[in-house]
């Protein structure tokens, strides 16, 4: 079974540019996420999406973040413009769950964001 | 803000002995995961506890969960190399439909 796909892996942009992320989840799972993760530090969730529907954006960064997931599949983040403070690893995942309850996320490796 | 916090922040023993990371929480949960990240790489799922569960074994993965103290431990019993990496519980809150990361255990394992 194929992973969760994710690009690029590594981008580099000045501050005030803008960059795309794009996530493709594991085939049949409903529920996909965004998380963003500094440097040492844990993933935080930005986004979640239950099949096309948005569950939860309330750590969204609405000014400068935006995410869609057209026709239930694949997804695109996008951040316009970019701060210094965004620079971090972008983490998609993906869930065959669909209720109430979190179960087992599977990751992908993850897009790299330098702003400089 | 994240949910759980880990402990210790980093970790560094010898390969054959086993290690032991500590996880607090803060609000009633329905379950509790593991996941281990190497270096450079997304996060891989270790283990599952639910809330009404006390123990559970994963080859020699053991997850203990204490509820009425809001914590977790995670156990790797005979170290390997191979077992260095980060290590995070994630809490699914009562009431959320998705999982809040701690801040993550460094463990070292060296051969």
């Amino acid at each position: 079974e194929a992973g969760v796909a994710q690009s690029p892996r590594y981008k580099i942009i000045e501050k005030r540019q803008s960059v795309a992320f794009w996530c493709n989840p594991i085939s049949g799972h409903a529920t996909l996420y965004w998380y963003q993760q500094i440097l040492g530090q844990g993933p935080k969730l930005l986004i979640q999406f239950q099949n096309n529907g948005v569950v939860d954006d309330s750590q969204l960064p609405k000014d400068r973040f935006s995410a869609e997931r057209l026709k239930g599949v694949d997804s695109t983040l996008k951040i316009q413009p970019a701060k210094l403070e965004d620079s971090a690893v972008y983490l998609c995942a993906s869930s065959p769950v669909g209720s109430q309850v979190a179960g087992e996320l599977f990751f992908g490796e993850g897009s790299r964001l330098t702003v400089l | 803000s994240q949910q759980g916090e880990e402990d210790p922040q980093a970790l560094s023993i010898q390969e054959g002995e086993n290690a032991t990371m500590n996880c607090s929480y803060k609000t009633s949960i329905n379950n509790l995961q593991w996941y281990r990240q190497n270096s450079g790489r997304g996060l891989v799922h270790l283990i599952l506890i639910r809330s009404n569960e006390r123990e559970k074994h994963s080859g020699r993965l053991r997850v203990t969960l204490d509820t009425s103290k809001k914590s977790s431990s995670l156990l790797i019993t005979a170290s390997r190399a191979a077992d260095t990496a980060s290590y995070f519980c994630a809490t699914d809150q009562t009431g959320a439909n998705n999982l809040f990361f701690g801040t993550g255990t460094r463990l070292t394992v060296i051969p």
